[in-house]
Parts: C-alpha cells; structure tokens; sequence
C-alpha cells in the first residue's frame, strides 16, 4: 500500500488476555518504530528495527512486551497480561534514510487499545 | 543516549499572530536530521519541517520555519499568520544517522491552539 497500515484501529480486550498488533510499513522502508501514547501525552519509545540488525527494545517497559519483524516487512507488538495501565494508542512508523532523498517517518493512524 | 526537550506544554496564539514553539535536544553525535511534527485531533501525524543537521540554512516551509542553533543545540519553530487549522499538538523529533541508524526520538510536545 501507499501508507502504513495498522491494524486493528480500536482493540477492547480483558484484563490478563494477550493481545497482538500489526504493523504493515512501507514497502522499502528499512527502519520501523513502535511508540506508544497515552491519553493527552507524548510519544513513548518502545522498540526500533533496522534492516537485519538486532532491534533497540531499550523502551519496551516490561517483559509482557515484546516485537517481532521479519526482514523489513510486518512488524506484530505483543502484549501479554495485559494490564489497564497498558490503554493507549500504539503508533507504528517507517522510514528509510536515503542521502539523496529527504528523510521523513510515515505514521499508520495507530490501534486504540483499551484494556477493561 | 539522545533526548528531546519540549518545554512548553501549552501555548496559544491569536489568529493571524506568530507563534514561536521551542525544543532542544542532547546528542554527542554530528551528523543527525531534526522534525517537526503535527498531530491533530485525528491522531494521525503530519510532516511540518525538517532540518538536515549538516545545512546551516534554516529550512522553511511556506508558514513554517525553523530557528536551527547547532552549538546551542536548539531547534524551535515559528508558526506565522497562524490559522484554525494549525491547532494541534507539536512534536519535536530527533533522528540520529550515526552508524547506519535511523532511531527516532520525540519530545512530549506542546499542545498549540489557535484562537478565533
């Protein structure tokens, strides 16, 4: 597609169910980030990828967090347990850095989850 | 590790009035790109700016440009003849280029509403 794609947009889900997210990026982006943004707030780091390299999980705030990407294409988040600490919008973006070309991140329109 | 700092939470601007929005950000590295981005309401995130750590010349956008201090490491963004539409939230945004990474830090933003 022409965008980042995410899916679902809105997640309702029990207190203690696991929950995954998917990412579709760009097609040729080679880094891909997962944020998260609570109600009103900034945007939180949670893990990046690059290309094959070992991904940067240093803002994923739990081990019920964890990513996976294969190559440089879907990207899944998932939750384990989930909390309600962990309502939020989880943003995914993708970018490739090119000297020739201005560099930008696109956005996907983010999954709403909402943990009751 | 880099960080960005927004230090106003909130700021508003009356209709047709320029407005200033600040950031500045820590990095040991030399070679970096620096972003503005918009989020609506809709969520999704917009583009405004961006600066090529290496260019000396302050990038502009039509109403939008930026007052980029590499030494000072200061990165803040005017808004002129501001409009309705600008009303949003106002991020900050850090990527390090350094090694072949693309890692993309935001500050917390601030949160600009334009006034009728």
């Amino acid at each position: 597609g022409a965008g980042v794609s995410q899916s679902p947009s809105n997640k309702v889900t029990e207190k203690g169910k696991d929950v995954e997210l998917r990412c579709d990026p760009i097609s040729g982006h080679t880094a891909l980030y997962w944020y998260r943004q609570r109600l009103g707030q900034g945007l939180e780091f949670l893990i990046y990828f690059q290309g094959n390299s070992a991904p940067d999980k240093s803002g994923l705030p739990s081990d019920r967090f964890s990513a996976e990407r294969t190559g440089e294409s879907v990207s899944t988040l998932t939750i384990q347990r989930t909390q309600q600490e962990d309502s939020a919008v989880y943003l995914c973006a993708s970018s490739r850095w090119d000297r020739d070309l201005n560099t930008e991140a696109f956005f996907g329109q983010g999954t709403r989850l909402t943990v009751v | 590790a880099q960080t960005v700092t927004q230090s106003q939470p909130e700021m508003s601007v009356q209709e047709a009035e320029t407005v200033t929005l600040s950031c500045t950000y820590d990095t040991s590295e030399n070679n970096y790109y620096l972003f503005w981005y918009k989020q609506p309401p809709s969520r999704q995130m917009i583009l405004v700016i961006r600066q090529e750590a290496y260019k000396q010349q302050n990038a502009t956008e039509n109403r939008f440009s930026v007052n980029f201090q590499k030494a000072a490491k200061s990165f803040s963004l005017k808004i002129s003849d501001s409009q309705l539409g600008d009303t949003a939230m106002y991020f900050c945004a850090f990527m390090n280029l350094q090694g072949g990474s693309e890692k993309l830090v935001f500050g917390k933003g601030t949160k600009l509403t334009v006034n009728p």
